[in-house]
């Protein structure tokens, strides 16, 4: 069964860093995409970043371009998300999700990460 | 940036009714669109991929269409569990975009 657990989130002051984690099982961790994808309270989705298989390609939209690190351990079937200087703008409940040649199709139940003073 | 229009916002329909759900891209996504629902604090799910493919275990009521800019999900008979916000997405180009949505209740 495939399976993506999100941890790490948490109440952070602006400016902040954050290190979030997505711990995966189920599928061939190094064959797939990772990506993140975040949703403020009671909005829409928001794509994040995303990673190809072997990690050396990386995709950001341009909110988070130049503040946010995705990356991926295939040893350890872990993905990762540097947050830097976070805003508060930045709250929202962030998923991780696998893309097995298509869209996302796997998703983590989420964590949530909260930016306030 | 691609900007992706779902209408409408909010769609309430009866039980067993045929339902038609949105989606508009500001340029050609060459099919490269794809359809999640979201319930009430849960993760989305995928339903549709790459206009009109069903993801595997979802049924078979809830089906997709379209090209170039136009695209919809259709649910050919509307049932209680149905009832969640839908959200198309492209991942033709980056950024990948999603739609804002639509809400989806029953009357």
């Amino acid at each position: 069964e495939v399976q993506l657990v999100e941890s790490g989130g948490g109440l952070v002051q602006p400016g902040s860093p954050l290190k979030l984690s997505c711990a995966a099982s189920g599928f061939t961790f190094s064959s797939n995409w990772l990506n993140w994808i975040r949703q403020a309270p009671g909005k829409g989705l928001e794509w994040v970043a995303s990673i190809n298989p072997d990690g050396s390609s990386t995709y950001y939209p341009d909110t988070v371009k130049g503040r946010f690190v995705v990356s991926k351990d295939n040893a350890k079937n872990t993905g990762y998300l540097q947050m830097n200087n976070l805003r508060s703008e930045d709250t929202a409940m962030y998923y991780c999700a696998r893309t097995g040649g298509g869209p996302p199709d796997y998703w983590g139940q989420g964590v949530m990460v909260t930016v306030s003073s | 940036d691609i900007q992706m229009t779902q209408s409408p916002s909010v769609l309430s329909a009866s039980v067993g009714d045929r339902v038609t759900l949105n989606c508009k891209a500001s340029q050609n996504i060459n099919k490269y669109l794809n359809w999640y629902q979201q319930k009430l604090g849960e993760a989305p799910k995928l339903l549709i991929y790459n206009t009109n493919n069903l993801q595997t275990g979802i049924p078979s009521r809830f089906s997709g269409s379209g090209s170039g800019t136009d695209y919809t999900l259709t649910i050919s008979s509307l049932q209680p569990e149905d009832v969640a916000t839908y959200f198309c997405f492209q991942h033709n180009s980056w950024p990948l975009t999603f739609g804002s949505g639509t809400k989806l209740e029953i009357k």
